[in-house]
């Protein structure tokens, strides 16, 4: 199965900095979704099909990348921004998850 | 607005059956496909499987032949069946919507599963 690696593992950052978070497969795929996830709720699609916004996701959001390096950007760090954020992949079966980036405010 | 709700025991014994049920409003299961995911102590998410529009099923290899789902069209609802199961199926399991080129886009709130005797 294809393994994401997501890094870091644990960030913060200020209201207004700009935020980077990676996500690395292990082989190729097509496209990477990305999820939020907050304490107490479900994980709400958040980019889709590597740099499509999902609903509701503010502009400030964007992704990118292709075979086996994406990113997923924040322009200008908000605090509604904390949470945990997945990459996913289903170019190869099963679908597969990464372990998640921890984004906290500073 | 679509919605998915899981039910289903929260606490299971080591070697028993899990048996849980998904229950849909807003589409149809004999629509799209549906989805279980389960997200470990610890954050880290596993997928499970899934049911088609037309009942056709993949599972993840990693389960072998402890997993099966099913689906009830007449009350719109889907289920996820996981034999003989152990302190390492401890998870909180989730009914989902989504396919290959489509995110998983309906979640159920998940129902928080303990194996233990």
């Amino acid at each position: 199965q294809i393994v994401l690696t997501q890094s870091p593992a644990l960030m913060s950052a200020s209201t207004g900095e700009k935020v980077t978070m990676t996500c690395s497969a292990s082989s190729s795929v097509g496209y990477i979704y990305w999820y939020q996830l907050k304490p107490r709720s479900s994980p709400k699609p958040w980019i889709y099909l590597t740099s499509n916004l999902a609903s509701g996701v503010p502009a400030r959001f964007s992704g990118s990348g292709s075979g086996t390096s994406y990113s997923l950007t924040i322009s200008s760090m908000e605090a509604e921004d904390a949470a945990t954020y997945y990459c996913q992949q289903w170019s190869g079966n099963p679908p597969t998850f990464g372990a998640g980036t921890k984004l906290e405010l500073k | 607005e679509v919605q998915l709700q899981e039910s289903g025991p929260s606490l299971v014994k080591p070697s028993q059956t899990l048996s849980l049920t998904c229950s849909v409003t807003g589409d149809s299961i004999t629509s799209g496909y549906w989805n279980w995911i389960r997200k470990f102590p610890g954050n880290k998410f596993e997928y499970l499987g899934y049911i088609t529009y037309s009942g056709s099923t993949y599972y993840n290899p990693s389960l072998k032949s402890r997993i099966s789902i099913t689906r009830d069209t007449s009350n719109n609802q889907y289920s996820l069946q996981l034999n003989s199961v152990t302190t390492g199926d401890t998870a909180t399991y989730y009914c989902t919507r989504g396919e290959r080129f489509d995110p998983f886009d309906y979640w159920g709130q998940g129902t928080s599963l303990t194996v233990s005797s």
